[in-house]
């Protein structure tokens, strides 16, 4: 079963803070992971990819990962209630057909 | 930049009737995605196509089907819409740098 967890919160942090948002995956092989941003009401949008061990910056944005530990994380720095959305982790796992395995999103609120 | 566009953005339909969401891509992308997301259920796979004319099942593809004619179209039907199909549909294509997929601005769709 090929599966990608997120926990669903939500998770609430004052504005400035930083926003830690976790996903782990089934599928040891998997090579590519991706974060994506989803406001209320819109289409998920691509925010982040990582594709090696450590961590990768863009902005106030950065994604880590870890793959022996199966664990892939966001962390937003400076946290604005812009930042509010839903956050989606995806994993392409190894084989098959060119498809993203999506986790059910975990629901930042940043608050002033 | 990767353009994914969905017919409607709203639409409203009845119970029983056949309802049509297209899918139009301007990336020449070879392999695009039909969901459904619903609240608390995170993104479920329809169909997906990775060529003109091949379909694959996903996760939920009981009550619809899908056509894709030419690569850039990648048409959803319901073929008779129940309410329990009440729901934000969501296309994507799957490509470009990076490799992942890209999303369209979802169709809201509700069955009366």
């Amino acid at each position: 079963q090929k599966e990608v967890e997120q926990n669903s919160g939500p998770l609430s942090v004052p504005e400035g803070a930083i926003a830690s948002l976790n996903c782990t995956y089934s599928d040891r092989g998997s090579q590519s992971f991706f974060w994506y941003r989803q406001y209320s009401g819109k289409s998920p949008e691509l925010i982040m990819f990582i594709y090696s061990n450590g961590d990768k910056e863009d902005g106030r944005f950065t994604a880590q990962l870890n793959k022996a530990s199966q664990y892939v994380s966001l962390l937003i720095r400076d946290s604005q209630p812009s930042d509010s959305a839903t956050y989606l982790c995806a994993v392409n796992f190894s084989g098959g057909y060119n498809k993203l395995i999506f986790g059910a999103g975990t629901r930042l609120a940043v608050h002033p | 930049d990767v353009k994914v566009t969905q017919s409607s953005r709203y639409l409203v339909k009845r119970t029983g009737e056949k309802v049509f969401l297209e899918c139009v891509q301007d990336m020449d992308h070879e392999n695009m995605f039909w969901y459904r997301q619903d609240p608390g259920l995170g993104l479920r796979l329809i169909y997906f196509s990775y060529d003109v004319k091949m379909k694959e099942k996903g996760d939920i593809p009981e009550g619809y089907s899908v056509s894709r004619e030419k690569k850039e179209r990648f048409s959803l039907i319901l073929e008779s819409a129940s309410t329990n199909q009440t729901s934000m549909y969501l296309c994507a294509t799957r490509g470009g740098r990076p490799d992942t997929q890209y999303f369209g601005p979802g169709t809201r769709l509700t069955v009366l």
